[in-house]
């Protein structure tokens, strides 16, 4: 079956640093890749995907990568904020449509001002 | 328009008794899963529900675990009995069914269970 690994955490960072979690996943054929933040009190909400090879996600300034070749999805972002603290997970989808989604075990990430 | 709903937001338990967990999903979802993350681990698939059927359940750890979507509204997942190892978060989650490609998944805060 499907699994991911990402860096774990947690990370700590200043405002306004470079952000790079780790994510790589094995699969069989092509699964898209997700990135899902958690935000205090809150439910996961889906932050960027992509669904082929070489596909860039992005959303609010987080940027990822689908690299078949090194398996890996690793989440990035130039200037991190505050705002930005959360628990970050990659995921994997298999099953038709992928709507199985298989986790990683999620990273925390605590921006300081 | 209101997100995926879930209740309680923690249920404190304990070992033998029966808990049911609830979901609404967003209004006009016809899938609705279920998922928990036992500490320390992944949050992993339990289930999926295409309207009032059941799918895939091939998360689902053993016969103590029953979800229900009556109707193809809201959903239930009852643990009966319950056990330590039960402890965890439990989240629901639900989407839209769109014919072929990926779709998004909505989240619920989740249900925090301790088993004691």
């Amino acid at each position: 079956g499907n699994s991911v690994t990402q860096m774990e955490g947690p990370v700590t960072l200043s405002e306004e640093a470079f952000l790079t979690i780790n994510c790589t996943y094995t699969a069989t054929g092509y699964p898209s890749l997700f990135w899902y933040v958690q935000y205090p009190g809150e439910g996961l909400q889906l932050l960027l995907k992509a669904t082929k090879a070489d596909d860039k996600g992005s959303n609010k300034g987080f940027e990822a990568t689908y690299r078949k070749e090194t398996t890996s999805f690793h989440l990035e972002k130039g200037s991190v904020q505050v705002s930005d603290s959360a628990v970050y997970f990659c995921a994997s989808g298999s099953g038709g449509s992928n709507y199985k989604l298989t986790f990683g075990k999620g990273t925390l990430l605590t921006v300081n001002p | 328009e209101a997100g995926v709903t879930q209740f309680p937001s923690h249920s404190v338990i304990e070992k033998g008794q029966t808990v049911t967990l609830r979901c609404d999903p967003i209004s006009g979802h016809d899938n609705l899963y279920w998922y928990r993350r036992v500490m320390g681990k992944e949050i992993k698939f339990l289930l999926h529900f295409v309207k009032e059927s059941k799918q895939d359940e091939s998360g689902m750890p053993n016969n103590r675990f029953l979800a229900e979507r009556t109707g193809g509204t809201y959903s239930t997942l009852k643990v009966q009995p319950a056990e330590l190892e039960d402890s965890g978060v439990y989240f629901c989650a639900s989407s839209q069914r769109l014919w072929g490609g990926d779709y998004e998944q909505y989240f619920g805060p989740g249900t925090r269970l301790t088993v004691t």
